[in-house]
Formats: C-alpha cells, sequence, structure tokens
C-alpha cells in the first residue's frame, strides 16, 4: 500500500529564508507525486506535480520540487519565503495507472503548516 | 472556467440531526471524490465516483452516510444521523480520467465545514 510521511507538522522560517517541506513517500514503484497548498478557510491548491518526465519539477509561486528515487523524497523548496507562503502544505501520491490497476485515489500526508515570521 | 462549487460553506447542527452537502464538479470532469479533512490532518478519501458509478467507497462509514451522483454530473453526500466525530471539512474534488487523460491531479472546492454540537 503506498503512503505519505512528512516530516515535521509545523515549520518556521523568517521572510527571506530558504523554505524546506520534507516528503517521503512509500511505494513498490516510482508513483505519481504532488504538493497541494491550503490557505485559511480555503480548499486545496495544486503547487506542482511529478509524472515521471524531469525529476525537478517548477510549480507555482516560484516552489519546486525534486524526485529522488534512491531516497523514496519529494521535499518542496523555494529560495526565499513571502509572507504570503503562510499555508498549510500536503504531499500526496496516486499510483500511475498502469501499474497494478489504478485505484484513482490521491493518497495525503498530514501536512506541514508555513509559518513566515517578518 | 468555473471550479468545484460547493454548499453550504459552514453547517452548525446537533447531534443525531441530518446534513447534506452538495457538490458541482468542473465541467466535464467524469471523476468526483469526497474527502473528509479532520482538523490538523490530511485529507481522507470517502468515495469515489466515475461518471455514475461509485467505484471506491471502502472508506465511507455507510452506516450512517451515503452519497448519490445523479445523471453523473452533481453529487449530494448525507449524514444521518450525524455524530460528534463528524464535524470536519468535506471537500468535493474532481478530475478528468479515464485511460489516455489520467494524470491523478484533482481540483479541490473550498469544503463545507461542518460542526456537529
Amino acid at each position: 500500500a503506498q503512503s505519505v510521511t512528512q516530516l515535521g507538522s509545523h515549520v518556521s522560517v523568517s521572510e527571506g529564508a530558504l523554505v524546506l517541506l520534507r516528503c517521503n513517500y512509500s511505494s513498490s514503484v516510482p508513483p505519481y507525486l504532488f504538493w497541494y497548498v491550503q490557505y485559511p478557510n480555503q480548499g486545496l491548491q495544486l503547487l506542482l506535480k511529478y509524472t515521471s518526465a524531469a525529476t525537478l519539477v517548477k510549480g507555482i509561486n516560484g516552489f519546486e520540487a525534486e524526485f529522488k528515487k534512491s531516497e523514496t523524497s519529494f521535499h518542496l523548496t523555494k529560495p526565499s519565503a513571502h509572507m504570503s507562503d503562510a499555508a498549510e502544505y500536503f504531499c500526496a501520491v496516486t499510483p500511475k495507472l498502469f501499474v497494478g490497476g489504478n485505484t484513482g485515489k490521491l493518497i495525503f500526508g498530514q501536512g506541514t503548516t508555513l509559518q513566515v515570521k517578518p | 472556467e468555473a471550479g468545484v462549487v460547493q454548499s453550504p460553506r459552514y453547517k452548525i447542527i446537533e447531534k443525531k440531526q441530518p446534513v447534506a452537502f452538495w457538490c458541482n464538479p468542473i465541467s466535464g470532469h467524469n471523476t468526483l471524490y469526497w474527502y473528509r479533512q479532520n482538523l490538523g490532518q490530511g485529507p481522507e478519501l470517502l468515495i469515489r465516483y466515475e461518471n455514475e458509478e461509485a467505484v471506491d467507497d471502502s472508506q465511507l462509514p455507510k452506516d450512517r452516510f451515503s452519497a448519490e451522483r445523479l445523471k453523473g454530473v452533481d453529487s449530494t453526500l448525507k449524514i444521518q444521523p450525524a455524530e460528534l466525530g463528524d464535524s470536519a471539512v468535506y471537500l468535493c474534488a474532481s478530475s478528468l480520467g479515464g485511460l489516455g487523460s489520467y494524470t491523478g491531479e484533482l481540483f479541490f472546492g473550498e469544503g463545507s465545514r461542518l460542526t456537529v454540537l
């Protein structure tokens, strides 16, 4: 069964500092991987996704993530944090369609709250 | 293009009362999902529809929860009777489905926040 682990439920950075949110997945074969962001009282919005093309994926708002198969990781980074980046971030995984039958299910991690200090 | 629309945004009820949530997916999306998000946690899938068919309802508490997607477009999620532990945000999402178009990307609505007193 696939699962996602996000290390650190809360991350606090200063404005302008590097943002690093960690995500590790458990899967027998590389799945599709996603990062979603959730602002207060809003639904989830896709930041970026990995679907087996380039291992370094660029998303919206200056975020990027690198897929590392050897480490089963998909960490999210941003070089310089902005106050508007404060939100809840979720890593998610889903099996590729052609692998073992597709469940169509997006499995989420527990989330990491990003706090940005002025 | 309109996104996923959910209503109501907020609902407060007493335990044992019924409640229903409605979702209108993005036009052309044949796959619809209902997720439940408890406070401080990630969303968990309740049910997934491919058109009118519920293809994954293994996590839906069928003793009190029910869902339908008539005509393969709008969907309704019902809880009857509600319990204190049902307090959560209920998220609806939709996606393009089927071979050749599946990417796993879901589009979410803003959610319906339920408080059971």
